[in-house]
């Protein structure tokens, strides 16, 4: 089966400026994921879809980045504007009724955004 | 909340030595254990898994068995090769309900096996 397909692989933007990611999930997976892996450090996750709606944002940066997922297939990421804190690898992931374990996640191979 | 620590990198071993990368875990209940494995430029991939105590996970030679008494889910290798060069992440997914658990990530291990 095809797996997490993520665009761009890789975005330099400067300060201020404003990026979107786009994430497609393994089809038929039920849950998507996006997660932020700063350098060095093991990834951490900013929000959880179960098909459209969001069930965790908790550790989402509100004030400037958005995600959504509509018709709980693709889904996008934006940042808006870009700080430099936020140069990172961002992932996505997905997960389904399709897995044996319920909570096994694949990972799309991310999307490097530097911000200068 | 849970959390996973793990063995701080860099490890840079000769091509045929025994690995093992250090984790251990804090978390209410019951969680499921996981290794990924992160290939120089490309995604995450599930290397092993447990989901309860003294279930060894395994897979391409790799092992971890989670052990409850210790909060541990050490990974092992006999015999590693260069190809095995890596990042290696230990994860948790914890016992809350829901059909598809979020995972806590350790920092990462960075391996080399020079030949």
């Amino acid at each position: 089966e095809a797996g997490v397909a993520q665009s761009p692989r890789y975005k330099i933007i400067e300060k201020r400026q404003s990026v979107a990611f786009w994430c497609n999930p393994i089809s038929g997976h039920a849950t998507l994921y996006w997660y932020q892996q700063i350098l060095g450090q093991g990834p951490k996750l900013l929000i959880q879809f179960q098909n459209n709606g969001v069930v965790d944002d908790s550790q989402l940066p509100k004030d400037r980045f958005s995600a959504e997922r509509l018709k709980g297939v693709d889904s996008t990421l934006k940042i808006q504007p870009a700080k430099l804190e936020d140069s990172a690898v961002y992932l996505c992931a997905s997960s389904g009724a399709g897995t044996r374990v319920k909570n096994i996640q694949y990972f799309g191979a991310g999307t490097r955004l530097s911000v200068l | 909340g849970d959390s996973v620590t793990q063995m701080e990198g860099p490890v840079t071993l000769s091509e045929e030595a025994f690995l093992t990368i250090n984790c251990t875990y804090t978390a209410t209940g019951y969680p499921s254990l996981f290794w990924y494995v992160q290939y120089p430029g490309e995604g995450l991939q599930l290397l092993l898994k447990a989901t309860k105590a003294d279930d060894k996970g395994s897979n391409k030679g790799f092992e971890a068995t989670y052990r409850k008494e210790t909060t541990s889910f050490h990974l092992e290798k006999g015999s590693v090769q260069v190809s095995d060069s890596a990042v290696y992440f230990c994860a948790l997914s914890g016992s809350s309900s829901g059909s598809a658990r979020q995972l806590t990530f350790g920092s990462g291990t960075q391996l080399t096996v020079l030949p």
